[in-house]
């Protein structure tokens, strides 16, 4: 069965710092994706990054990258220069099968920047 | 550009009452969703939608039911409520040609229910 496990309930940084979030998967499909999205207090949720299975370089989107270990199945999201506006839920997901829109959702790790 | 939008915001339903969440997306995607996020967790997919005309179930079905009669409508209808259907419902929509490259989820706003 596909499963996306993260790991870390909570996580605390200092405001400039570097911070990564954990995500490890499983799925006996050869082609997925991968997602970060996140969701802050107001409660939308706000895409972040996308990883394809097949992709060679990590996906980068400004300060966010994925760290994508294909064989470990792990696919951490890093922050770097975290703000203040960082704080929130970052929830890793994973396409489902043949339909890509199909996400399984992680329970999410709950980020706080600290000035 | 409104996006995806979601009404009502907020609703409180008793126990065995019925109602609809509205759905509604101006990007002409082809791909509509249904998710729930309970308390603490992540989101679980309820019903999705390829096309007009077009629905399926997704990981949690039970006690909902979808429609989608245009591209930009899809309505989620919850019959005889239940307390452990509150929850908040995001609806979400996509463009999607099934070939490779992401397939990003723009979502509504959510709509908060509380089943008493």
């Amino acid at each position: 069965a596909q499963k996306i496990t993260q790991t870390q309930p909570g996580m605390f940084v200092q405001e400039k710092e570097a911070v990564t979030l954990d995500c490890t998967y499983d799925t006996s499909d050869p082609s997925y994706g991968l997602f970060w999205y996140k969701q802050p207090s107001s409660g939308e949720m706000i895409f972040l990054i996308y990883q394809g299975s097949y992709d060679q370089q990590n996906a980068t989107e400004g300060r966010y990258s994925l760290n994508f270990q294909k064989a470990r199945k792990s696919a951490n999201l890093v922050i770097s220069a975290s703000q203040l506006g960082d704080s929130a839920m970052y929830f890793c997901a994973m396409s489902r099968g043949g339909s890509q829109g199909n996400l399984i959702f992680g329970k999410g790790t709950k980020l706080s920047v600290k000035p | 550009n409104a996006g995806v939008t979601q009404t009502p915001k907020f609703r409180i339903l008793k126990i065995g009452q019925s109602m609809t969440l509205q759905c509604a997306q101006d990007m002409n995607h082809n791909y509509m969703y249904w998710y729930r996020q309970d308390p603490g967790m992540g989101l679980k997919l309820i019903y999705y939608s390829v096309g007009a005309g077009i629905t399926d179930k997704g990981e949690v079905p039970n006690g909902y039911n979808v429609s989608r009669s245009t591209t930009e409508d899809f309505p989620l209808r919850l019959e005889l409520a239940a307390p452990s259907q509150t929850s908040v419902y995001f609806c979400a929509s996509s463009f999607f040609r099934g070939s490779s490259g992401a397939n990003v989820l723009t979502f509504g706003a959510g709509s908060r229910l509380t089943v008493l």
